[in-house]
């Protein structure tokens, strides 16, 4: 079975602060893992994704991700923060067996402060 | 039309009312899913179909929900006797398979937010 972990339902950074934003997987086979943005009234859409080779994968906007076997993670970060960035990020995992059955985390709201 | 589309996108009803929500993937997209997001919770999966193999419902959340995929192409999620923990927004998304080399790639609708009163 895989997992996402989410830390931090809210996280709030001043503008052209650095965003973080935190996730962890759990998965028992090789993962794919993904990051998507909900910007208010909005549908989801794609940030960035890694499925294999270069473990840092860079996103729209300037957002980038680093794939770490050894921390099960995939942690988000922007150097600086811009209002436009408010939204809700999503986490996600799936896997490269023919059923990829994607499961999400929970959200973490990104709120910008000017 | 180019990206996933799901009508209606407003829906009131009252409790105990059956309610059917539309899902139109993108054309060639093999697998489609169905989300349920409530106010202050993330995305909670619902049900899974993938080509021509059996759906993964393990997500419905009791036997007054069930979906349906014809053709495997546009996709209905219905919910019988509808209740007022049932409001939320159902998101749809479809991707092509991972071995097609999209890595998974889901693709969402803009949802249909249910309202039941």
């Amino acid at each position: 079975a895989q997992s996402v972990t989410q830390l931090g339902s809210h996280v709030s950074v001043s503008e052209g602060a650095l965003v973080l934003l935190r996730c962890n997987y759990s998965s028992s086979v090789p993962p794919y893992l993904f990051w998507y943005v909900q910007y208010p009234n909005q549908g989801l859409q794609l940030l960035l994704k890694y499925t294999t080779g270069a473990t840092l994968v860079k996103g729209i906007n300037g957002f980038e991700a680093e794939f770490k076997k050894s921390e099960t993670s995939f942690h988000l970060t922007k150097p600086s923060a811009h209002m436009s960035d408010a939204a809700e990020y999503f986490c996600a995992v799936s896997y490269s067996g023919g059923y990829q059955k994607v499961t999400f985390g929970t959200g973490t709201k990104l709120q910008v402060i000017p | 039309g180019a990206g996933v589309s799901q009508s209606p996108s407003n829906k009131v009803t009252e409790k105990g009312k059956d309610v059917e929500l539309r899902c139109d993937p993108i054309s060639g997209h093999t697998a489609l899913y169905w989300y349920r997001q409530s106010l202050g919770q993330g995305l909670e999966f619902l049900i899974y179909f993938q080509g021509n193999s059996a759906p993964d419902k393990s997500g419905l959340p009791s036997d007054r929900f069930s979906a349906e995929r014809t053709g495997g192409s546009v996709s209905t999620l219905t919910i019988q006797r509808t209740q007022q923990e049932d409001s939320a927004v159902y998101l749809c998304a479809s991707s092509k398979r991972a071995l097609e080399g999209s890595g998974g790639e889901l693709f969402f609708g803009e949802g249909s937010r249910l309202t039941v009163l």
